[in-house]
Parts: C-alpha cells; structure tokens; sequence
C-alpha cells in the first residue's frame, strides 16, 4: 500500500495539554500537507509545508518536515476540547500531481 | 464563496444496484478529485478531473467511475454495488490561489444492505 503512516492511532489528553502527531510517507515530495476530521465529515485544511522547509506554524499548530527521513510532525499547543478529531497528514503521490496519499489518521480527544 | 457541495449527503443501496454521487466544486476550481473512506481502508484515491480529463486513477475496479462536466461538476458511479463499497465518498477541489490544497465537501456516506 502507498498509504503514509501515523502514529499514534489514537491519543488522549487533557485541555491545556500539547498534543503530538507523527508521519510517515513513502514517496519524494514537494509539499506535505496535513488536515483535520470532525466525525466522518470532510476534511479540513489545517498547514502545507514545502519540501524546502523544515518548520512551519499556524497559530497554535507547528510542522515540522524532515525530509531525509520521509517523516513529519503535528504539534498542536495548548489543546482544547475543539481540538477533539482525527488529523490526517496528506503528500502527493508523484511530486506536481493532484493525486494525494493520506496517512491512517491519528485521533486526538482532548478531555474538559 | 461557496463551497464544494456533495449530494445526496446519505443513502441506502441494496446489493447489485449501481449509485451516482455529485460533487459542485468551488467557483473557478478546474480539478476535482473522490476519496473514498472507511474505517479498514481509511482514505483511498479513487480519481481526479481537470477539464473534463481523468489525470488521475486510483486502485480501484471498473465497476468505479467518474465524469467531469465542462461547468467543473464531476459525478461519479458505482455499479453492482458490493457490502463493501459501504464508505463515506468525500469528492474535494484544487484551484486559484490555494493550488495544491484540497478543499472537502461534507461527503455522501453510502451505506450498502
């Protein structure tokens, strides 16, 4: 399968906590995106990092793209219970092409 | 603006009946790409338009396909539908000034008896 790989699956943690999530992808890419899932519904766009970069932030998101190791991480600061969903991290499967492989998805609750 | 809209939002199949989903891009957004998700599988490509043109297949068998109209629309089918095929078919748009970022519809979650 082309299929990237997260982990964890599955993470709890309490409101005010950080909450990290992990990538892995298989193939070279130019760009890595991740997004986020309420409940079965569609997904939304959270940050796109470049192959030429190693950190990016959004508020209280930051990526970061390793690039060597065909990985990258979420972090989310400061969690809210608003921030309970599954985060998937998105690449393209050949670099220039609309063809996205999204990872297995981690699922965040963040408990009140 | 609006967004991408997905209809019908849900249905109920039995086995061997074939479906159409509809997916309206956003306003100026050429590619249009389906997803089909479900909990073994997670999110699988099934395939992508630009112009009317499939670019783009995933692994999926024939019974599996799509158009793009020439207003951007794309639908896609399944015919002689399986227990399996149950899934929520998310169909997303790329285009203008977000190039390379998938904007979802809310998904059409097809459940098949």
């Amino acid at each position: 399968s082309q299929q990237g790989e997260e982990d964890p699956q599955a993470l709890s943690i309490q409101e005010g906590e950080n909450a990290t999530m992990n990538c892995s992808y298989k193939t070279s890419i130019n760009n890595l995106q991740w997004y986020r899932q309420n409940s079965g519904r569609g997904l939304v766009h959270l940050i796109l990092i470049r192959s030429n970069e190693r950190e990016k932030h959004s508020g209280r998101l930051r990526v970061t793209l390793d690039t060597s190791k065909k990985s990258s991480s979420l972090l989310i600061t400061a969690s809210r219970a608003a921030d309970t969903a599954s985060y998937f991290c998105a690449s393209p499967s050949t670099s220039g092409t609309y063809k996205y492989i999204f990872g297995t998805g981690t699922r965040l609750k963040v408990l009140a | 603006k609006a967004g991408v809209t997905q209809t019908p939002r849900y249905l109920i199949k039995t086995r061997g009946q074939q479906v159409t989903l509809s997916c309206s891009p956003i306003s100026g957004h050429r590619s249009v790409s389906w997803y089909q998700q479900t909990p073994g599988q997670g999110l699988q490509f099934l395939f992508e338009y630009f112009s009317e043109t499939q670019r783009n297949k995933g692994n999926f068998p024939g019974r599996f396909s799509g158009r793009q109209f020439s207003n951007s629309r794309s639908e896609m089918n399944v015919s002689t539908l399986e227990l399996g095929d149950s899934a929520l078919y998310l169909c997303a748009s790329i285009g203008g000034s977000g190039a390379n970022v998938l904007t979802f519809g809310a998904g059409s979650r097809l459940t098949v008896l």
